[in-house]
């Protein structure tokens, strides 16, 4: 019963680095999603897939890029990585309205 | 104007106490609500649906008042265990939702 995994747990990263946050499930749902959360504001929505080969942008994909490699799998890709984006990312995937399933986060550092 | 608006708190309680707080929402649109616990440097896990008529759910007591925009939860008889953060949860009817930034609950022995 893993759910929705996450990796890594952890990242720091120097300015203009790159990276790929990976996400899967393992639950046949649809819908996949990545949020980032600062402190004092709510999960924010970046990415989001409905479905196997579509995504959309969320409410600030600035900076990202996304993948939805399979029904299970969606990756977020930091191209340049900026000190703005220091956050703690979650993946996260449903298949019904409200009833997300998260990862347990990844707690990114950029420097 | 943030979609949906939380008191920070925290809300510091003792053992048995009751705990009320209230969220709001700005669009009217609206459908369906939700809240969400968290615990601290964990992910968000679904706490109830609100609904309505308002519901139950053991200890918990969600409301929704449409007519102010806000919604409600009320925790009877805290536990230690319940100290957590509780997100509020709005969307339109799609699968994107929004988030509050949520109320600390912090139940003291």
């Amino acid at each position: 019963n893993a759910g929705v995994t996450q990796t890594p747990k952890f990242q720091v990263l120097k300015t203009g680095q790159s990276m790929t946050l990976q996400c899967a499930q393992d639950m046949n749902h649809n819908s996949m999603y990545w949020y980032r959360q600062d402190p004092g504001m709510g999960l924010r929505l970046i990415y989001y897939s409905a479905s196997e080969g579509t995504t959309d942008k969320g409410e600030v994909p600035n900076g990202y890029n996304v993948s939805r490699l399979n029904k299970r799998e969606f990756s977020l890709r930091l191209e340049s990585a900026a000190p703005s984006q220091t956050s703690v990312y979650f993946c996260a995937s449903s298949e019904s309205i409200g009833g997300y399933t998260f990862g347990s986060g990844t707690r990114l550092t950029v420097v | 104007r943030k979609e949906v608006e939380q008191d920070p708190g925290p809300f510091n309680v003792p053992e048995g106490a009751t705990v009320a707080f209230n969220c709001t929402y700005s669009n009217s649109a609206s459908q369906s609500f939700f809240w969400y616990r968290q615990d601290c440097r964990k992910e968000p896990k679904l706490l109830m649906s609100v609904y309505s008529s308002g519901n139950e759910d053991g200890r918990f007591t969600a409301q929704l008042n449409r007519a102010s925009q806000y919604i409600s939860l009320l925790i009877r008889d805290s536990k230690l265990s319940d100290s957590a953060t509780y997100l509020c949860v709005v969307t339109f009817n799609d699968y994107k939702l929004s988030f509050g930034a949520g109320t600390t609950v912090t139940v003291r022995a």
